[in-house]
């Protein structure tokens, strides 16, 4: 079975362009994360979507990030600007919820490492 | 206060022995899980094992099992005869409660090198 899907792999923005950050989760999981890790703040959740909605978003840390999930099969982190101090890996991660002996693992993706310069 | 607690930023181990990663961790809820992660140097996040807070029996996983010490809140990753290629960055995880949709608060990780 395929994995989560991310793209791009990497990305170098100049700053104040537009990036937008894609996600194909595992098919038919109904929960999908957003996650960012830095080296100074690690694994920090930013939003997640349950059957495409939007749950929470209180870890989005300015206007500038929008997540979309316009389907079960696709979303998107996008940052409008961006700026140098959003260079980091954006994960996205999937999960169902299902039996309890299994934890309800999430699943992460390969990462999108982000450069903003 | 620390939700999850990894004091060893790095270790170095011998191609072959066992390794132990610490893992302590702090909650006041009775339905908890606790996960373990591996980050290679590629940097995918790869799910390793899990233990939840009811279960009676130490998870394994192949070369993989958690040392699951409920009274002292620990969750060491145990992994036997080491290789070349468990190299990578081991990051503990917890999630308070049991549905999917409740916050993993993830440790700071251990660069774990194996030597050969």
């Amino acid at each position: 079975d395929a994995g989560v899907i991310q793209s791009p792999r990497h990305e170098v923005t100049e700053m104040g362009q537009e990036v937008t950050l894609r996600c194909k989760p595992i098919s038919g999981h109904d929960y999908l994360f957003w996650y960012r890790q830095t080296m100074m703040r690690g694994l920090e959740l930013l939003i997640y979507f349950n059957n495409n909605v939007p749950i929470d978003d209180s870890g989005m840390p300015e206007d500038r990030f929008s997540a979309k999930m316009p389907n079960a099969s696709f979303s998107t982190l996008k940052i409008q600007p961006s700026e140098p101090r959003d260079s980091a890996v954006y994960f996205c991660a999937t999960s169902i919820q299902g039996e309890h002996s299994s934890g309800n693992t999430i699943y992460f993706g390969e990462g999108s490492w982000l450069t903003v310069v | 206060a620390q939700k999850i607690t990894q004091t060893q930023p790095g270790m170095f181990v011998q191609e072959k022995e066992a390794v132990t990663l610490d893992c302590t961790y702090d909650t006041s809820d009775q339905s908890y899980g606790l996960f373990w992660y591996k980050q290679p140097s590629s940097g995918e996040m790869i799910f390793l094992i899990y233990q939840g807070s009811y279960d009676e029996q130490n998870a394994t996983e192949g070369r993989y099992s958690l040392n699951f010490q409920k009274a002292r809140k620990s969750a060491n990753l145990v992994i036997s005869a080491s290789q070349l290629g468990d190299s990578a960055m081991y990051f503990c995880a917890m999630r308070e409660g049991l549905n999917v949709n409740e916050k993993l608060t993830f440790g700071t990780g251990t660069r774990l090198t194996i030597i050969p």
